[in-house]
């Protein structure tokens, strides 16, 4: 079975540009999350949904950061617009609905560096 | 609220000798607990978990880790480590009522020395 995919897989901007990653989790798994992972870091909770629904989104800094997940299946988190702290690497993870809580399925991540 | 703390940034062991990383838990409810290893630009893979029952849980690659809760540890152990094993790997508690959120340590980097 496909893993979950994520693009791109790097990024440059400079600073205040918006920028957009996006995910597609494997398929069949209802819970989606994105995790920013700065370096020398664990990855942190930005945003977790069941299906289409963001059932955790405390930790997302709303003022520019946003994201969404329409049809329950692949999702984008975008910034706008991006400041230099933001440079890290953001990551999706899946979680099945059976299989036992807590086991996530990572993808590659999208590292991205704001100049 | 759940925390873990992993004690190493840096960990380095010769080919063949006992891997041991260490993680100790806080938890206000009965956790669960989890390694995961993440090779370079790559996101993170379970190893193991523990969610109930047996203390010592074994994963894959010949990881295993043992839940022990008077010490609140659950220390990562490999018998003998493989030059493929260098990796950094991540402690990671989640509350076992409800929706708890997956809350990760900042890793160990493991080498293995030839």
């Amino acid at each position: 079975e496909a893993g979950v995919v994520q693009s791109p897989r790097y990024k440059i901007i400079e600073k205040k540009q918006p920028v957009a990653f996006w995910c597609n989790p494997i398929s069949g798994h209802n819970t989606l999350y994105w995790y920013r992972q700065n370096l020398g870091q664990g990855p942190e909770l930005l945003i977790r949904y069941e299906n289409e629904e963001a059932v955790d989104d405390s930790q997302l800094p709303k003022d520019r950061f946003s994201a969404e997940r329409l049809k329950g299946v692949d999702s984008t988190l975008k910034i706008q617009p991006a400041e230099l702290g933001d440079s890290a690497v953001y990551l999706c993870a899946s979680e099945p609905l059976t299989g036992g809580r807590g086991t996530q399925y990572f993808g590659p991540g999208t590292r991205l560096l704001v100049l | 609220a759940q925390s873990v703390t992993q004690l190493g940034s840096h960990v380095s062991v010769s080919e063949g000798a006992l891997v041991l990383l260490r993680c100790n838990y806080s938890s206000s409810v009965p956790p669960y607990l989890f390694w995961y290893v993440q090779y370079p630009n790559q996101g993170l893979q379970l190893l193991l978990k523990y969610t109930t029952g047996a203390t010592l849980v074994k994963g894959i690659n010949g990881f295993e880790a043992e839940f022990k809760k008077s010490e609140t540890s659950f220390h990562l152990t490999k018998p003998s480590a493989h030059m493929s094993d260098a990796a950094e790997y991540f402690c990671a508690v989640m509350g076992s009522g409800g929706y708890q959120k997956v809350t990760f340590g900042t890793g160990t980097k493991l080498q293995v020395i030839p």
